[in-house]
């Protein structure tokens, strides 16, 4: 069965870069997009950015562009998210989740939280 | 990137029907066959329960069923259960290739 799984979370200092992985076992990786999904405490959902099939095309959320680099590696068959001059209001539970054919995210890890504080 | 509105909360009683409105822009809900909807229960991953506006996914049960007209979409939930209680999201692809999500209802049932 399709499985992700988040990692790399924990508490970064304002300013600082954090990595987030998600591997992804269940499916054939490199034939889906994967999103970046985020939720701080208490709040909703919020999109934070997408990449193609082949990582040949990113789109970002205007709150995360320029800061958020989303890659993958099909060989390892894991998604990255380089987070780079965090901020307090990046705090929050990040979702990787795989994509159903453009139409909407079909499959979502069980998150990992961030928390951004000095 | 202004998020979907939705309401914040919504509730009715065991057995009825409610509908959750998600109002977007012609640059996305209105522009796009792309509105999906999630529910997600406290401490819990979200779950996709529509996509293409009214397709459910395998699994899902069909007392859940979406439409859309014009900049709207909505959620209907039929013969409401105790477990329906949580949040529900929509969300819909736009014309700048990213994606957008709704505020989230609470959908309570009394």
């Amino acid at each position: 069965q399709v499985q992700l799984v988040e990692s790399g979370g924990g508490v970064v200092q304002p300013g600082r870069s954090l990595r987030l992985s998600c591997a992804a076992s269940g499916f054939i990786f490199g034939t889906y997009g994967m999103h970046w999904v985020r939720q701080a405490p208490g709040k909703g959902l919020e999109w934070v950015a997408v990449i193609s099939k082949d990582g040949s095309n990113q789109w970002y959320a205007d709150s995360v562009k320029g800061r958020f680099t989303v890659s993958r590696d099909n060989s390892k068959n894991t998604l990255f998210l380089q987070m780079n001059r965090l901020r307090p209001e990046d705090a929050a539970v990040y979702y990787c989740a795989r994509d159903r054919l453009d139409t909407a995210l079909e499959y979502w890890g069980q998150g990992v939280l961030v928390t951004v504080s000095s | 990137q202004s998020a979907l509105t939705q309401p914040a909360s919504v509730s009715g009683s065991p057995g009825q029907s409610i509908t959750i409105s998600c109002t977007g822009t012609s640059s996305d809900v209105g522009g796009y066959n792309y509105v999906s909807w999630y529910q997600q229960h406290p401490g819990k991953a979200p779950k996709l329960i529509i996509y293409a506006v009214s397709n459910r996914p395998s699994g899902v049960s069909n007392r859940f069923s979406g439409s859309k007209s014009g900049n709207t979409a909505s959620l209907t939930i039929s013969g409401l259960q105790a477990e329906d209680e949580t949040d529900y999201y929509c969300s819909s692809y736009t014309s700048s290739s990213t994606w957008v999500f709704g505020g989230g209802t609470k959908l309570s049932v009394l």
